[in-house]
This record gives structure tokens, sequence and C-alpha cells, in this order.
């Protein structure tokens, strides 16, 4: 099945690293996505990975795969609190021709001063 | 910059009201996706478009139409708006070229009362 998890919510203190987990389903998945949810707006894309990377950073972002688990984890190193929002795990599937999205719950991120 | 317009930001309608959510992507993207958003459940797929005129069942498609009718303008339809409709709407745009990542609105909070 189509199934992407996540924890729901992760408080961490400002300058602290936060790390956010995901595990998901489908193996064939192509691309992993990490999207940001500020409070009131729609979702904004991140950062992805492509499914034969192991890792990719990002400035304060790092994206690590492991894809014998189906693990997706999202690392910000020095959390402010403008880090504090949801944040979704997506992966890619191919359904009939069709890329389609799945997303996880959300985490959401709670950054105190 | 890719953007996406919802037509209204928050709405309040009554059960039994037809109701009508606009979109409007203008990078000329093919395909067009309505999610709905609910606390602890995610992201659910409610329809897609990968051209105009065409339109698909996602996962939570009951009680939902949809229609476009030109390119840039994906149209989300309670037939008849009920209270477990509530929810935020948001809808989102994808070429077919690059990472398959998807392009979000701001969303639409819609209560049914």
């Amino acid at each position: 099945g189509e199934d992407v998890e996540q924890s729901l919510f992760l408080s961490v203190r400002e300058g602290d690293s936060s790390v956010i987990n995901c595990t998901y389903t489908d193996s064939s998945s192509t691309y992993l996505y990490w999207y940001k949810q500020e409070p009131g707006a729609g979702l904004q894309l991140l950062t992805y990975i492509f499914s034969n990377m192991d890792m990719k950073q990002d400035q304060r972002l790092t994206v690590l795969l492991n894809k014998k688990d189906k693990h997706l984890s999202l690392r910000i190193a020095d959390t402010q609190t403008g880090d504090s929002a949801i944040y979704f795990c997506a992966e890619s599937i191919e359904r009939t021709g069709f890329q389609k999205l799945v997303f996880g719950t959300g985490t959401r991120l709670l950054v105190s001063p | 910059d890719v953007k996406v317009t919802q037509s209204s930001r928050y709405l309040v309608k009554r059960t039994g009201e037809k109701v009508f959510l606009e979109c409007v992507q203008d990078m000329d993207h093919e395909n067009m996706f309505w999610y709905r958003q609910d606390p602890g459940l995610g992201l659910r797929l409610i329809y897609f478009s990968y051209d105009v005129k065409m339109k698909e069942k996602g996962d939570i498609p009951e009680g939902y139409s949809v229609s476009r009718e030109k390119k840039e303008r994906f149209s989300l339809i309670l037939e008849s708006a009920s209270t477990n409709q509530t929810s935020m709407y948001l809808c989102a745009s994808r070429g077919f070229l690059g990472t398959y990542e998807q392009y979000f609105g701001p969303g639409t909070r819609l209560t049914v009362t």
C-alpha cells in the first residue's frame, strides 16, 4: 500500500539541530521530497533527493536516504525560530503511467528561544 | 517563479450549498491537483487532471467533482457541502519535466456550518 509515516511533533531549542524522520513504502519511488508549511500558508518545496543518492546537503539542510530501510530524514542545523513549521515528506509513486505524490502526516516542529 | 493562486483564503458555507473552489496557475503546467489537509492525516488527494478536460479520481473523491476547461484553471466543486468537508483545501500544479515536484497554492480554509 501507499503509506508515508512521520512523527507528529518535534520540539527543539534555538541553535540545536533538528532531525525529522520519515518512512515510506514504495521502493520504486524515483524522488523523495521535503516540503515546509508555515502557518496559514501552502506547501513550499524545501529539498528533494533522487532515489540513487544516499545524502544531499543544501546549506543548513541535510537529507539522508536509507533505501534498504525505506527511511528518509531531514536534518536542520542551527535551528532558528523561523524554522517553526510543519514539515511533510513525500514520495513519488508511478501509477498507470502517471506520477503521483504520497504525503506523510507532517511533523510540527516547534523551536523555542 | 511558479505562481498558483486560489480564489479564497477563507470560506464559510452552509450545509447543502454548492461550493466552488478555483485554482489558477501561470506556468503552463499540464498537471493540476486538489488535496485536502486535515490534522494528523496529512494531505489526501481528491482529484487530479493531467490535461484540459481530463480528470482522474484521487484517493478520496466522494462528495467532490472537478472541472478543467482551460489549462491554467482547475476547479473543485462540492455539490452539496457537508460538515465533514470542513477542511483546508490545497491546489497544486506540476509540469511534465523536471523532478516531479508540485507547486502549491496558499490554500482555502473552508468551514461548512
